[in-house]
This record gives C-alpha cells, sequence and structure tokens, in this order.
C-alpha cells in the first residue's frame, strides 16, 4: 500500500479563479491518477498522470480547464482552471501501487 | 464502455445483521476490487479480487469473484457502527490500469 496526502483537504473558492491540488506519495510510482467525485457521486476519472509524459485526459475533460503536473514519481498537481460553481467537488489523486490506493480528497466549493 | 452496476444503492440495517451487496456488469473483468469510503475521506481497498470464483476474505468482509468474471458480491458479517459508510465495486477497464467504478451501496446502521 502507500500513504498518499492531499493539499489543500478543502477550500472555498470564488468563480473564474483557479485552484492547485498537490498530492504526495511516501513510495515513488510510475502511474498516479486523478479523479473527480461530484457530491453524492460515484468516482469519474479525470486523467492518468505517468511521469514523464503528458498526462491522459478522459472524454470530457481537456487540459485547458484542468492542467495536470508529474514532475517526479513522488508527486502530482492538478488544477482546476477558470472556475465555475458546477466544479464544486471532492478532487481525489491515487497512486498504483499493484492495485490503485488514494488520497484523502479535497473538497472544493465554488462560490 | 465498460460499466459496473451495483446495487443496492443503500441499506439500512440493524446492528448485527449481516450485508450483501453486488456489481454486475456486461463485460468481463481481470480483477474486482471492492473499496469503502468514509465521510471526508478516500476510497479506501477492502478487497481485491484476479480470479474467476475466487473467494476472498477480510476479517468480517467476504468477496467473491463470479465465474462468469461479470460480477462480485461483498458480504459483511454481523455489521458493527463503524461499518457505516458507501462501499463501490471497481475494475480495471481491459487494456489498462485505470479503473471504473460502480455508483456505490451507502450503508446505514440504526445501533
Amino acid at each position: 500500500s502507500a500513504v498518499i496526502s492531499q493539499k489543500p483537504s478543502r477550500d472555498i473558492c470564488q468563480r473564474g479563479t483557479s485552484l492547485t491540488i498537490q498530492c504526495q506519495v511516501d513510495s515513488q510510482v510510475t502511474m498516479m491518477f486523478w479523479y473527480r467525485q461530484q457530491p453524492g457521486q460515484s468516482l469519474t476519472l479525470i486523467a492518468t498522470a505517468n511521469q514523464g509524459s503528458e498526462a491522459t485526459y478522459e472524454s470530457g475533460f481537456v487540459i485547458d480547464k484542468f492542467p495536470i503536473s508529474r514532475p517526479n514519481l513522488t508527486f502530482s498537481t492538478l488544477t482546476v482552471s477558470n472556475m465555475s460553481p458546477e466544479d464544486s467537488s471532492i478532487y481525489l489523486c491515487s497512486a498504483q501501487i499493484n492495485e490503485q490506493f488514494f488520497g484523502p480528497g479535497t473538497r472544493l466549493t465554488v462560490l | 464502455g465498460q460499466q459496473l452496476n451495483q446495487s443496492p444503492q443503500s441499506m439500512f440495517i440493524q446492528e448485527g445483521e449481516d450485508v450483501s451487496m453486488n456489481c454486475t456488469s456486461s463485460s468481463i473483468f481481470n480483477t474486482w476490487l471492492w473499496y469503502k469510503q468514509d465521510p471526508g475521506e478516500g476510497p479506501v481497498l477492502l478487497i481485491a479480487l484476479y480470479k474467476a470464483g475466487e473467494l476472498t476474505s477480510n476479517g468480517r468482509l467476504t468477496a467473491q469473484f463470479g465465474i462468469t468474471r461479470k460480477d462480485s458480491f461483498l458480504n459483511i458479517s454481523a455489521s458493527i457502527p463503524s461499518d457505516v459508510g458507501i462501499y463501490f465495486c471497481a475494475g480495471p477497464i481491459q487494456g489498462a490500469q485505470k479503473l471504473v467504478f460502480g455508483q456505490g451501496t451507502r450503508l446505514t446502521i440504526n445501533p
């Protein structure tokens, strides 16, 4: 397994601004993932972030809206850009170590 | 695409009762995963299943990988208050490491 931390744990933001979420893993991993969990819903994959390559986005998610960095094998960031109230969700990162292990999530509220 | 249908969506039980939930798909999965999510937390991996017909236990939890590879179930015996939460099944999309999640089963326990 892995210990995964996320920062911030929660934030309240104004529409039109951007927020960068950080994800730190306590061991080196090749594959990391970013998910969105809208209120009362299941998890939806935003993108796969492999170190050394561009992130791969799922249908309905684009790089301009959700830019991702993966500078090394233990860290990734997701930016939610030009936010609107519809972006209010929990954002989760995960790391692949045999199976996927998740961080605690970042609860984002956009006013 | 591959989808997972999880049922029931919610359960209200008395403490001490047994619980059963299941997950089905029209597609074959080579791995079935069961996660639990507590409020304000990320999903935690409970059980991973890798072979058709496999039956695996983790304490009071038992999960089985269906023989057709299109379904799985999770049982919880003698439920206790800390079993409250949302249970998700998940499986990797064929040819990729990325996961697809079921809709979740919300478990509520009356003491």
